[in-house]
């Protein structure tokens, strides 16, 4: 059974910084693209950023790009998202998921995690 | 950047209806197109990719259809488990797009 378990987040402060990581299991992990997708309160689907399954090419959103960095670690089967210079638009459920390619259809999600960015 | 427009926002509809959502790219993207369905407190889920090919275990009352800027998801016979926000989702180029999600409601 594929699974995927985020983790990190949390309450931060405008301009502060968070990490997210995503423990994955029941599939081959590097074989496959991942995606950070995200979800404000009471609002739509946003993509942040894909990562292929060897590391070699990432795509991030206009919204995220120069203070998100998504990465993985084959190894240990895990996603991260290192999210600095962190808005208050930047609160959401972030969801790690799978896709069946790089940029393809997302075929797995995550519960989520949720991120609130406040003073 | 494309851009993905859903229509309607929201509808009500009966048990039994036949329920049709819209999606439109502002550029044309052959069938690079997903649907998914997310139910209230729930994670999303993926109804249908290549615009009309079904994923496996979706009901077949799930249907899609279009290519290029206009594209449809129908239900045949709505039933009440499909309460829910559905939303459109352009890829093969980044950025990945999502539509803003038609809320379907039980009248």
């Amino acid at each position: 059974e594929v699974q995927l378990v985020e983790s990190g987040g949390g309450l931060v402060q405008p301009g502060g910084s968070l990490r997210l990581s995503c423990a994955a299991s029941g599939f081959t992990f590097s074989s496959y693209s991942m995606n950070w997708v995200r979800q404000a309160p009471g609002k739509g689907l946003e993509w942040v950023s894909c990562i292929s399954s060897r590391s070699s090419t990432i795509y991030y959103a206009d919204s995220v790009k120069g203070r998100f960095t998504i990465s993985r670690d084959n190894a240990k089967n895990s996603l991260y998202l290192q999210m600095n210079s962190l808005r208050t638009e930047d609160t959401a459920v972030y969801y790690c998921t799978r896709a069946t390619g790089l940029l393809l259809e997302i075929d797995y999600w995550g519960q989520g995690t949720l991120v609130t960015v406040s003073s | 950047d494309i851009q993905m427009t859903q229509s309607p926002s929201s509808l009500s509809a009966s048990i039994g209806d036949r329920v049709t959502i819209t999606c439109r790219a502002s550029q044309g993207i052959s069938n690079y197109l997903a649907w998914y369905q997310q139910k209230p407190g729930k994670v999303p889920k993926l109804l249908i990719y290549a615009a009309s090919t079904l994923q496996s275990g979706v009901p077949s009352r799930f249907s899609g259809s279009g290519t290029g800027t206009d594209f449809t998801l129908t239900i045949s016979s709505l039933q009440p488990e499909d309460v829910a926000t559905y939303y459109c989702q352009k890829y093969n180029s980044a950025p990945i797009t999502f539509g803003q999600g038609t809320r379907l409601e039980i009248k």
